[in-house]
C-alpha cells in the first residue's frame, strides 16, 4: 500500500508568519501534485512536480519534489488570512493497471491564518 | 471552457436507500476517477473509468459501482447506503497527460 504522511495536521499562525507542510512516503511517484480545498468545494490543483529536486514557485508559494521523488514540501511565506484552507498532496504513478486514474493522497493539513 | 460539473450537489438519504450520483467532466477529457472524503478517512480512491471501461477501482464493497457514457459522462451508484457512507463524494477528470485532475465541487451525502 502507498502511503503518503502530510504533517503538521493543522497549523494555526499569525498573518505574515512563514510556514511549510511536508508530504513523505516510502514510495516513489512519477508525480507530485498539491491542491488547495476550501470547506464545501473540491480541491483545487496548485502545482505538479515532476522531476527529482524540482523547485516551483507560485508567487508566495514554494514546492519542493524530493531528489528521489519520494517526499515533497510545501512553505508558504508570509501568509495572509486568503492563504486558509486544507492543503493536500496527491502522488501519482504513471505505470498503469492498478494506477489507472488513482491519486494517492495525504490526510491533509489544515492551515488558519489570523489576521 | 466549464469545469468538473457534479450533481447534486447535497443529497439525503436513509440507510438502505441506494443514490446514483452524476459527473460531467472537462470537455475533451475522457478519464474520470470517483474518491470519498471523509474526515476520517480523508481522500480514498473509488475508481476510474476511461472509454466507458472502468480501468482501476479501490478497495471499496461491491455496493459502490459506476458506469460511463459514450459522452464521457459518468455515474456511481451506491446500494443499501450504510451510516458510514455519508461523505463527500468529488469526481475528478483527466486530460491524460501528467495524470493531472481536476476535481468537481462534489456531492455531500447524508445518509440518515
Amino acid at each position: 500500500t502507498q502511503l503518503l504522511e502530510q504533517s503538521p495536521q493543522f497549523l494555526s499562525i499569525q498573518e505574515g508568519e512563514n510556514l511549510t507542510v511536508y508530504c513523505n512516503s516510502s514510495s516513489v511517484f512519477s508525480s507530485l501534485q498539491w491542491y488547495r480545498q476550501e470547506p464545501g468545494e473540491g480541491p483545487v490543483l496548485l502545482v505538479t512536480v515532476v522531476t527529482g529536486g524540482e523547485v516551483k514557485k507560485l508567487k508566495r508559494l514554494t514546492f519542493q519534489f524530493g531528489d528521489a521523488r519520494k517526499d515533497s514540501s510545501l512553505h508558504i511565506t508570509a501568509a495572509q488570512p486568503g492563504d486558509t484552507g486544507l492543503y493536500l498532496c496527491a502522488g501519482a504513478r504513471n505505470a498503469g493497471g492498478t494506477s489507472y486514474g488513482k491519486l494517492t493522497f495525504g490526510q491533509g493539513t489544515i492551515l488558519t491564518v489570523h489576521p | 471552457k466549464a469545469g468538473v460539473t457534479q450533481t447534486p450537489r447535497y443529497l439525503i438519504k436513509t440507510r438502505g436507500q441506494q443514490v446514483t450520483l452524476s459527473c460531467s467532466p472537462i470537455s475533451g477529457h475522457r478519464s474520470v476517477s470517483w474518491y470519498q472524503q471523509t474526515p476520517g478517512q480523508g481522500l480514498q480512491f473509488l475508481f476510474e473509468y476511461f472509454s466507458e471501461t472502468q480501468r482501476n477501482k479501490g478497495n471499496f464493497p461491491g455496493r459502490f459501482s459506476g458506469r460511463q457514457f459514450s459522452n464521457s459522462r459518468s455515474e456511481m451508484n451506491v446500494s443499501t447506503l450504510e451510516l458510514g457512507d455519508s461523505a463527500l463524494y468529488l469526481c475528478a477528470s483527466t486530460s491524460g497527460a501528467g495524470g493531472i485532475q481536476y476535481f468537481g465541487a462534489g456531492t455531500r451525502l447524508s445518509v440518515l
